[in-house]
This record gives C-alpha cells, structure tokens and sequence, in this order.
C-alpha cells in the first residue's frame, strides 16, 4: 500500500475553512484516498474517500489532483468539534487493510 | 441502525492471562477487522475476517487469534498477555460486495496490562 505524507499539526480558526494536505505520490492506479478523524477516546470516524474526482459529503470535500500524487480535505466552516487527528490514507479498498501514519492534529481555535 | 459496537469497553488483566474481546459489526456487513492503538500512534492493523476465516493478517504474533460467527460477529483472542499489549483496541466492518466503501470502526476496548 502507498505511504502518506501528511503534516504533525494544523491550526484553525473556528468558522474558517480547514485545509489539510495529504502528500501520496506511490498510489496506484486502483488505490483509493481515504480520511478518517479521530477524537481522543473514540474510534476512528469516517469522513470522505475518492478514486480519481472530487468528492463532496455533508461533512467535507475532497480534493484529488490530476496525477492523484497529492489530496487535500476541506471542512468548509470550522467548529470546535472538528478538533481532532486526521489521517489520510490509502488502499484497495475496504476488503484490504488500513495502514494509519501519525496523521494531522487539527486544532480548532475560538 | 446500529453501528459496530465492542465489549467490554474497558478491562484489566495481568501479565500471562488470557482475553477475549468482542465486536458486532454494522448492519448489513459481513467482514471485521481488527487493529491495535498504542498510547499517541496510530491504529495498526492485526488481521481480517470474512466468511469465517482469516483472510489477511498483519505483522502481529501468533499470540493474536482471531474468530468470526455465522452472524458476523467477531472476537479477538490474546494470550500470554505482555505489559506491551496495554492499548485500545478497534474493530471495524464492511461489506466484501461494495469494495470501495469505507470500513467503519467502533470505539474500542481499552486494555490494560499490569
């Protein structure tokens, strides 16, 4: 499975949008970009995933560059609640193991 | 609908001792996973079971077994539990036939290892 790059931490200001950059120049054509969030004490949660276009949930957007080596994920309207490690990652798919790195601490400020 | 819930959420045990942990997974899922978080790392994965069986496993001792129901739910077995088995521990569903939708996790079991 690819590896990810992505930065240790991230500051944001509350209402703002959020931008967090996933670095994966050794996907593979059949690979998928995955992000998760994880609150202290919780499961990892679910947020967005995508093969080749931009994806757009209820909860973020997604955003794959053309050569698929970098992504970005964007919370439109930053609350405190977002306060959280996320991880970018890739994989096949949900029948193949997720391979977490240290993910981004993203700090929500009031 | 419920999500993937684990049991118990939190336990105790002492070095050597033996533990069972439990996962039933989303409605309508048929394959769990199983991962390990130590204390500020990520979660890293311990192995896979779909169709009763383990089909794949990660870099993790025989010590770490696994089982699946005809239900789908899943257990995860430790032995000879060591002080470096203290993490949480996560397990996570999906569904073979919609390969490219997400696994979803629980909120985990907290091991401690005294």
């Amino acid at each position: 499975d690819a590896k990810t790059t992505q930065p240790t931490s991230m500051d944001c200001a509350e209402g703002r949008a959020a931008n967090l950059p996933c670095n994966h120049s050794t996907i593979s054509g059949n690979e998928y970009v995955y992000w998760y969030r994880q609150i202290h004490s919780q499961g990892p949660q679910y947020i967005i995933h995508g093969l080749k276009n931009n994806e757009t949930n209820e909860m973020a957007s997604l955003i794959i560059t053309e050569d698929r080596k970098s992504s970005t994920l964007i919370l439109p309207h930053a609350t405190l609640r977002d306060t959280a490690v996320y991880y970018c990652i890739v994989s096949r798919g949900s029948n193949y193991k997720l391979t977490f790195g240290k993910g981004t601490l993203l700090t929500v400020n009031p | 609908d419920a999500g993937v819930t684990q049991s118990p959420t939190h336990l105790i045990k002492t070095r050597g001792q033996q533990v069972t942990l439990r996962c039933s997974p989303k409605s309508g899922h048929d394959t769990v996973s199983w991962y390990q978080q130590a204390l500020g790392q990520g979660p890293q994965f311990i192995f896979q079971y779909y169709e009763e069986e383990e089909r794949q496993r990660g870099n993790f001792p025989d010590r770490f077994s696994g089982h699946q129901f005809p239900n789908y739910s899943s257990e995860l077995n430790v032995n000879a539990l060591l002080l470096g088995d203290s993490a949480l521990y996560l397990c996570a569903s999906s569904y073979t036939g919609t390969p490219d939708q997400p696994q979803h996790f629980g909120d985990g079991t907290r091991l401690s290892i005294l």
